[in-house]
């Protein structure tokens, strides 16, 4: 069965300190694992989409990689509006349904 | 270019009654997919619609329905309503030559 599992499930850093959000994932063959913003109260925001272990990509202050078990979000020099909870989800070469993890509660204090 | 809308944002039901969700997927998209999540969870899959049909179904009752329209809207019907059914029902849309799904605002669903 499928499984993603995000750590820490909060973090809190200052306005300026970087840091890495881990997803750990297990699934019978990737077809795509994806990292997603969601605010309070409000549906998840995409930002971006991996397949093969190796690939970066970024965005701004965000940097994703992955890995054949894992996935990394880095945060370069955050900042408060960075405050957010990030899911990460695994898609499967067998089906269509996203698997997401709880996701990682991340406070930026100024 | 507007994204994936959803009706109604807010929503209280009473246990036994029944519940109709809407959403309006992201223009250009003709696959729709509902998701449930609880309060401090990620979002788990409910099913997936593509060209009016039930392509996927998570690990969800019965009382869990939907429908796809011609113009790819889709609703998402739950009967029986029970006070776990709280939850934000969230709406996602996807084309079928792109793996990203985009996600609505959500209905916040209260079963009193």
């Amino acid at each position: 069965e499928d499984q993603v599992t995000q750590s820490p499930e909060a973090l809190r850093l200052q306005e300026g300190e970087s840091s890495s959000l881990n997803c750990s994932y297990t699934v019978s063959g990737l077809r795509g694992l994806f990292w997603y913003r969601q605010d309070p109260g409000k549906g998840p925001e995409f930002l971006f989409t991996l397949y093969s272990a190796g690939e970066e990509k970024e965005k701004e202050r965000l940097k994703a990689t992955l890995t054949k078990k894992e996935s990394f979000l880095h945060i370069t020099a955050p900042k408060p509006e960075d405050s957010a909870t990030y899911l990460c989800a695994v898609r499967a070469n067998s089906g269509y349904a996203l698997n997401f993890g709880k996701g990682t509660s991340l406070l930026v204090t100024p | 270019d507007a994204g994936v809308t959803q009706s109604p944002t807010h929503l209280i039901k009473t246990r036994g009654q029944q519940v109709t969700l809407r959403c309006s997927p992201k223009s250009g998209h003709d696959t729709v997919s509902w998701y449930q999540q609880a309060l401090g969870q990620g979002p788990q899959f409910i099913f997936q619609y593509y060209e009016e049909e039930e392509r996927q179904r998570g690990n969800f009752p019965d009382r869990f329905s939907g429908h796809q329209f011609p113009n790819y809207s889709s609703e998402l019907n739950v009967n029986a309503l029970l006070l776990g059914d709280s939850a934000l029902y969230l709406c996602a849309s996807s084309s079928t030559n792109q793996e990203t799904q985009y996600f609505g605002p959500g209905t916040r669903l209260l079963v009193l």
